[in-house]
């Protein structure tokens, strides 16, 4: 059965750091795209950041340069380092997997999803 | 801002049908996604590529595209079936995924 827990969250003050944690089983990370997903409070899903199966990293440009996305594959574990944190980064974090099929266009989905972790970025 | 746009909210009266949009230039070149998202739960897959349903999906869940816009119909919406719900697909380089502003579905 696949399964995501994200653990992490928590209050930190504004310019603090946090690392957020997305332990999967039933599947391999590393040979998955994973991303991370956040939603602030009473708003949307904002796409935060992708690691794919070959490696390379692409960032929301509200995020570029303070978080950093990264896996461990011995622990079959993603992760989100985030630094300089600001109120704005206050939301729910999801991690989800991404899977990518071949029809008449190309097409993306993201099948499973963790339960999310709150961070919340306050003095 | 989004570079896949959503109605913000629509409604329909129960046993109806009901047809959520979600328009972007992404979209004349990859499949969109759908998402349905009740208060206090994480995203769950309704709809992926032309018009795939995953498993425990009703069947009155559908999707459709034409050129820039994919839309998710939900025929016969039952109470249940309020919630929000949003597109996805990729941004304008393809790099990584874009989500729409979500829609809020009020079934009256």
């Amino acid at each position: 059965e696949v399964q995501l827990v994200e653990s992490g969250g928590g209050l930190i003050q504004p310019g603090g750091s946090l690392r957020l944690s997305c332990a999967a089983s039933g599947f391999t990370v590393s040979s998955n795209y994973m991303s991370w997903v956040r939603q602030a409070p009473g708003k949307g899903l904002e796409w935060v950041s992708v690691i794919y199966s070959g490696g390379s990293t692409y960032y929301a440009d509200s995020v570029k340069g303070r978080f950093t996305i990264s896996r461990d594959n011995s622990k079959n574990t993603l992760y989100l380092q985030m630094n300089s944190l600001r109120a704005e980064d206050t939301a729910v974090y999801y991690c989800a997997r991404e899977l990518r099929f071949y029809g008449d266009y190309v097409g993306y989905y993201f099948d499973y999803w963790g339960q999310g972790t709150l961070v919340t970025v306050s003095s | 801002s989004s570079e896949l746009t959503q109605d913000p909210a629509v409604s329909v009266a129960l046993g109806q049908t009901v047809r959520i949009t979600c328009q972007g230039d992404s979209l004349r070149s990859y499949y969109a996604s759908w998402y349905q998202q009740k208060p206090g739960q994480a995203p769950v897959l309704v709809i992926y590529g032309k018009n795939n349903r995953p498993s425990g999906i009703p069947d009155r869940f559908s999707g459709s595209s034409s050129g820039n816009t994919a839309s998710l119909t939900i025929t016969g919406a039952q109470a249940e079936d309020e919630a929000d719900y949003y597109c996805n697909s990729r941004d304008s380089s393809g790099n990584h995924p874009s989500f729409g502003g979500g829609t809020k579905l009020t079934v009256l």
